[in-house]
C-alpha cells in the first residue's frame, strides 16, 4: 500500500510558539490530504481537507487561523500550528486517499508547555 | 450526517478465544464502512473494508467483518486470538457525497484489544 511519511514524529514546544508539521506521500500524488487530531483515549477526529493548489476545507469548529494547511505540491501537505497552547496538544495524524482507501502516516505528538 | 458507534471500549480475550468487536453505525447514504488497527506509535492500518457485494468481508491477519444492513452493524471478529493482535481498533464509515468513494471517514471511539496468556 501507499506510504505516508510525517516529520517530525514528536515536538515539544513552548506555549505561544509555532510548529509546522510536514506530511508527505512517499509513492502516490495526493491532490486530497486529510488532517486529523486524535485526543488521549478519543477517536480520531478529521479537521481538515487539504486540497493540492487551493484552500483546504474545514471541518466545523476548527479554526483556520490557527491550523494553517499548505498543499503546495502534490506530495506534501503541511499543517502548522500557530500560537500554541497547551489545549493543543494532541497527537496529529495525516492521510490521503488512494485506490481502495486513505492511508495514514504515523502521527505526530505534539506536547505545549 | 454519519456516526459510529463501537460498543466497548476495552475487550480482554485469552490467547486463542474468539475476538468479537463490536461497530454499529449510521448513514444517510449506501455506507463504505472500514476497520483499522492501531499499533503503539504507529499509523493506522486497514485491516478490511466493505464496499458493495458479498456483506462478509476478509481481512488480513486472519479479521473477517459482516455487513448487516437490518441491524446497521459491522463487527469485526477472529477465530482464535494471538497475542499479537494486542492494539486499539477503529471502525469507520466514509462519506459518499459529491462521489467520492473513499472520502472523508467517521472514526469510533476506538476499542483497545488486550490479549492474555
Amino acid at each position: 500500500g501507499a506510504v505516508v511519511s510525517q516529520h517530525p514524529s514528536r515536538v515539544i514546544c513552548k506555549s505561544g510558539t509555532s510548529v509546522k508539521i510536514e506530511c508527505r506521500s512517499l509513492d502516490f500524488q495526493a491532490t486530497t490530504m486529510f488532517w486529523y487530531r486524535q485526543f488521549p483515549k478519543q477517536s480520531l477526529m478529521l479537521m481538515a481537507t487539504s486540497n493540492e493548489g487551493s484552500k483546504a476545507t474545514y471541518e466545523q469548529g476548527v479554526e483556520k487561523d490557527k491550523f494553517l494547511i499548505n498543499h503546495a505540491s502534490l506530495t506534501l501537505s503541511t499543517l502548522t500550528v500557530t500560537s500554541a497552547h497547551p489545549e493543543d496538544s494532541s497527537f496529529y495524524i495525516c492521510s490521503h486517499t488512494g485506490p481502495d482507501t486513505q492511508y495514514f502516516g504515523p502521527g505526530t505528538r505534539l506536547t505545549v508547555l | 450526517a454519519q456516526s459510529v458507534t463501537q460498543l466497548g471500549s476495552h475487550v480482554s480475550v485469552s490467547e486463542g478465544a474468539l475476538v468479537l468487536l463490536r461497530c454499529n453505525y449510521s448513514s444517510s447514504v449506501p455506507p463504505y464502512l472500514f476497520w483499522y488497527v492501531q499499533y503503539p506509535n504507529q499509523g493506522l492500518q486497514l485491516l478490511l473494508k466493505y464496499t458493495t457485494g458479498a456483506t462478509l468481508v476478509k481481512g488480513i491477519n486472519g479479521f473477517e467483518a459482516e455487513f448487516k444492513k437490518s441491524e446497521t452493524s459491522f463487527h469485526l471478529t477472529k477465530p482464535s486470538a494471538h497475542m499479537s493482535d494486542a492494539a486499539e481498533y477503529f471502525c469507520a464509515v466514509s462519506d459518499l457525497a459529491g462521489g467520492t468513494s473513499y472520502g472523508k471517514l467517521t472514526f469510533g471511539q476506538g476499542t483497545i484489544l488486550t490479549v492474555h496468556p
